[in-house]
C-alpha cells in the first residue's frame, strides 16, 4: 500500500461545477498537508496548506483535513475552464520531505 | 512567494551525450535541494536529495554514476545526465526547502526541464 494514495482520473467536470479532490494516507505521522496545482509541462506551484485537522478556505478553493480518518479534500467552487490542470495532493511531518500523491488530472469544460 | 529556476526547460541531445540541468534559488537560501522525474501522467517520482556542501542521497534505483548532482552553493543545485539514453526522456523537475511557518517546510518548485533523447 503507498502512503499516499490518489485517483489519476481524469475528472472531467462542467464549467460552474463543484469540483472535490481527494487523497488517502497511512502515515499517521503527516501533520502538514498541501495541494499542489501543475498545468502542463511545468512544475507545481503550492495552492495551500493546512496544519493537521480542520478547514481552510482561500478564494474558490477550500482544503480539509480528517486526520482521524486519513482523508484529506480539496473543493473548488465555480470551477473555470482555467482550473484544468493536474492537483497534486502532499503531505509531511515537519521538516521533511514531502510524500505526493500520484495527482488528479481536472478537465473544465466550457 | 520563493522564486525556484530551473534551466533549461527543454533540450534534445544525442543519445550517448551529457546535458546539465541547473536549478537556483532566486530570493532565498536553500540547504536542500531535491530532484525528481516525471513520468507523463505519473506523481514526482524523487531521484535524490542535494545538500549543500556534501554528497547527495539517491533514491533506491537511482544510478548515482549516472545522475551526476551538484549542490556547490546555497542557491545553486544542478544535476547532469551523463551518457543519455532515449529511456532518460523525461520530465526533470527540481524544488528547494524553504521556510513555510514556524515549524514546517514547503517545497518550492522549478518550471521543470523536459529532455528528450534522440
Amino acid at each position: 500500500q503507498k502512503e499516499v494514495e490518489q485517483d489519476p482520473g481524469p475528472l472531467s467536470v462542467p464549467e460552474g461545477a463543484i469540483v472535490s479532490l481527494n487523497c488517502t494516507y497511512s502515515n499517521s505521522a503527516f501533520q502538514y498537508f498541501m495541494w499542489y496545482r501543475q498545468y502542463s509541462r511545468k512544475g507545481p506551484e503550492l495552492l495551500m496548506y493546512t496544519y493537521s485537522s480542520g478547514n481552510k478556505e482561500d478564494g474558490r478553493f477550500t482544503a480539509q483535513v480528517d486526520k482521524s480518518s486519513k482523508y484529506i479534500s480539496l473543493f473548488i467552487r465555480d470551477s473555470q475552464p482555467s482550473d484544468s490542470a493536474t492537483y497534486l495532493c502532499a503531505m509531511s511531518r515537519g521538516s521533511y520531505i514531502p510524500t505526493f500523491g500520484r495527482g488528479t488530472s481536472l478537465i473544465v469544460h466550457p | 512567494g520563493a522564486v525556484v529556476s530551473q534551466h533549461p526547460s527543454r533540450v534534445i541531445c544525442k543519445s550517448g551525450t551529457s546535458v546539465k540541468i541547473e536549478c537556483r534559488s532566486l530570493d532565498f537560501q536553500a540547504t536542500t535541494m531535491f530532484w525528481y522525474r516525471q513520468f507523463p501522467k505519473q506523481s514526482l517520482m524523487l531521484m535524490a536529495t542535494s545538500n549543500e556542501g556534501s554528497k547527495a542521497t539517491y533514491e533506491q534505483g537511482v544510478e548515482k554514476d549516472k545522475f551526476l548532482i551538484n549542490h556547490a552553493s546555497l542557491t545553486l543545485s544542478t544535476l547532469t545526465v551523463t551518457s543519455a539514453h532515449p529511456e532518460d526522456s523525461s520530465f526533470y523537475i527540481c524544488s528547494a526547502l524553504g521556510a513555510l511557518g514556524a515549524e514546517n517546510t514547503e517545497a518550492f518548485f522549478g518550471q521543470g526541464t523536459r529532455l528528450t533523447v534522440v
